[in-house]
């Protein structure tokens, strides 16, 4: 049961590339989010995906576009990196009803240079 | 706007002793409270979580206790150990909704225990 797996772990981008972030998670969760943890900022929500098919804006979603594949599967993607987007990326998972403990990925550690 | 603050921002404390950290939110409309540990350059590990109709919860050696009414949770660690060294992080999500990820973070206490 391996919770929220993230892809890669570790990236370097140069200004301008582009690139998609993975997450899958085998909860059975029904919702899915991205965050972005940077010093002095904590965790700031990007994007979230309350059910397959349905995605919404967080706090801070300039600059970033997702996807959600299917049940399993959230992607982040960034169409043209910049180093204000330079941070660690977490992807995280909530189930309904009785089951609504947040879990986290392993996070995706991206600089931008 | 929901907002989640932890005191204190830092702690060290010699191994054994006992220890409390705050968290207080602005908005007591919250569903429920969770509480994380994070060791650096790892992700969030969620420790408890404590519904609104709850006032305490409890898993090993942590103690985790919410009073909505004054906006306040503490997470009691006993008998501490230089293992449980690591920054523990607070959130709630949004009353409404069902989105119970869509979570407001605190900034984290860092707490260093040492032998």
């Amino acid at each position: 049961n391996a919770g929220v797996t993230q892809t890669p772990k570790f990236q370097v981008l140069k200004t301008g590339q582009s690139m998609t972030l993975q997450c899958a998670q085998d909860m059975n969760h029904n919702s899915m989010y991205w965050y972005r943890q940077d010093p002095g900022m904590g965790l700031r929500l990007i994007y979230y995906s309350a059910s397959e098919g349905t995605t919404d804006k967080g706090e801070v979603p300039n600059g970033y576009n997702v996807s959600r594949l299917n049940k399993r599967e959230f992607s982040l993607r960034l169409e043209s990196a910049a180093p204000s987007q330079t941070s660690v990326y977490f992807c995280a998972t909530s189930g309904t009803g009785t089951n609504t403990e947040a879990f986290f990925g392993q996070g995706t550690r991206l600089t931008v240079v | 706007k929901q907002e989640v603050t932890q005191i204190p921002a830092a702690l060290s404390v010699p191994e054994g002793e006992n220890l409390v950290l705050n968290c207080s939110f602005t908005d007591s409309a919250i569903y429920n409270l969770q509480w994380f540990r994070q060791d650096p350059g790892k992700g969030l590990t969620s420790l408890l979580l404590i519904q609104s109709s709850q006032r305490e919860q409890t898993s090993g050696r942590l103690n985790a206790s919410l009073d909505k009414s004054s906006g306040r949770s503490t997470l009691y660690i006993a008998a501490s150990q230089p293992g449980d060294s690591a920054t523990y992080l607070c959130a709630v999500p949004p009353a409404g909704g069902t989105s119970y990820g869509k979570l407001t973070f605190g900034q984290g206490t860092i707490l260093t225990v040492h032998p």
